[in-house]
């Protein structure tokens, strides 16, 4: 079983749709959480960075995080053509020098 | 605010042939990371520094990779003699501490 789990899609959905992108873990010691967005031949970009259990949110995007499931979620309000893109999670434990782990992503088509 | 800049954007190179790879972090950033992206493997970790002093190189394929940050404004990665199989994307990212990494718009290598 790998660290960390995401389905890679693709995902295609309608403009103004909610889009719903997952990630779980088995790793129980992680406590910081990420979504990155990395746009065809950009490097990734934070999106969201949130500490142990619980909702963020910013704007149109909402990140979840249930420790006890060991499952992460990132939701996209009102979706438009510009959130076309691949979504990375990632996550580590945060004690001095330990790896951030990145899921595979999930490639998101937003379709006019 | 400056982000992460990555030297070359691209590089076509013919196989055997020396590559360098240069990476300026984010000015007050104490770690700096390199990773490799490909389709099938995703974002790979190379190598990483803390205050200019590798840590873990583990991620580091062959020994024809290597990699020096020889002051905290400044790394590079190396690849002596080059192989078809190393064409992929390099991302060089750098954060504070445990806080989230940012990361640089990647080079994108090609070995024939």
């Amino acid at each position: 079983q790998k660290e960390v789990e995401q389905d890679p899609g693709p995902l295609s959905v309608p403009e103004g749709a909610i889009v719903s992108l997952n990630c779980t873990y088995s790793n129980s010691a992680f406590q910081y959480f990420m979504w990155y967005r990395q746009y065809s031949r950009k490097g990734p970009e934070l999106l969201m960075y949130t500490y142990s259990s619980g909702n963020k949110e910013d704007g149109r995007f909402t990140a979840q995080v249930d420790k006890s499931s060991k499952y992460i979620s990132l939701f996209i309000r009102d979706s438009q053509p510009s959130d076309s893109a691949t979504y990375l999670c990632a996550m580590n434990s945060g004690t001095s020098y330990d790896k951030v782990i990145f899921g595979p992503g999930t490639s998101l088509s937003v379709i006019p | 605010d400056a982000g992460v800049i990555q030297s070359p954007r691209h590089e076509v190179t013919e196989m055997g042939q020396e590559v360098t790879l240069r990476c300026k972090p984010i000015s007050g950033h104490d770690y700096l990371f390199w990773y490799r992206q490909t389709m099938m493997r995703g974002l790979e970790l190379l190598i990483y520094f803390n205050n200019n002093v590798p840590i873990d190189d583990s991620g580091m394929p062959e020994d024809r990779f290597s990699a020096k940050m020889p002051n905290a404004s400044f790394s590079t990665l190396k690849i002596q003699p080059s192989e078809p199989r190393d064409s992929a994307v390099y991302f060089c990212a750098s954060s504070f501490s445990t806080g989230p990494q940012h990361f640089g718009d990647g080079t994108r290598l090609s070995i024939l």
